[in-house]
């Protein structure tokens, strides 16, 4: 059975840091892996979806790579923003076509 | 572009009641898949379609039922409601059947669910 983890589970930082947040997977069988962003109540907002043979993708700001045979991905944030703070779900698409999500890790970028 | 829509946004309803949810996807994606987020709690998996035919079931309870339309929308529907169905619930689309089955799945803003 897939199980999706994301390490931290919360993160504070000051404005303008570089960040790194981590998901992992134990299945290496995916067809791709997204970056989805929820502010609180809210829906969620697809960030990046980075295909299984693709090493990485970038978005602005945001950079996700992914090593499939380790069963790894990592959302590489660079210059924060308060505006950035909310909450980051990490999901792969598994070979029946459903998303497998993790517990996601809340963002806190202070002023 | 024309994104997912779901409807009602928001529902309130009491225990032992019944629910309808509505997902209408983006034109010309056959695929529908329905996720159940709880408080605090990352979406969980329900029930997929693809091309009117039930595709994938999770861990959806025997109360819920759904399905998909010949014009491709998709309901949802929720009986002897229970506390612990107050959730947000998605619906995303995708365009399995073009072939290009490694797309991503779009999903609309959700419906909020409170069961008082």
């Amino acid at each position: 059975k897939q199980e999706v983890t994301q390490i931290p589970a919360a993160l504070s930082v000051p404005e303008g840091e570089n960040l790194v947040l981590n998901c992992s997977f134990t299945d290496s069988a995916i067809y791709n892996l997204q970056w989805f962003r929820q502010d609180p109540g809210k829906g969620l907002t697809s960030l990046l979806l980075i295909q299984s043979s693709q090493r990485e993708q970038t978005s602005g700001r945001l950079n996700a790579s992914l090593d499939k045979s380790s069963g790894r991905s990592t959302l590489y944030i660079a210059a924060s923003q308060p505006g950035d703070s909310a909450t980051y779900l990490c999901a792969v698409m598994d070979s029946s076509y459903k998303l497998i999500f993790g517990s996601g890790t809340r963002l806190l970028v202070r002023p | 572009a024309a994104g997912v829509i779901q409807s009602p946004r928001h529902l309130i309803k009491e225990k032992r009641e019944t629910a309808t949810l509505k997902c209408y996807p983006i034109p010309r994606h056959d695929t529908v898949y329905w996720y159940q987020q709880g408080p605090g709690q990352d979406p969980q998996f329900l029930i997929s379609f693809y091309e009117k035919m039930q595709s994938d079931k999770g861990s959806i309870p025997d109360r819920f039922s759904a399905q998909q339309f010949s014009d491709y929308h998709s309901e949802l529907n929720m009986s002897s409601l229970e506390l612990g169905d107050s959730a947000l619930y998605f619906c995303a689309s995708s365009p399995r059947g073009s072939g290009r089955a490694l797309d991503e799945q779009y999903f609309g803003p959700g419906t909020r669910l409170t069961v008082t």
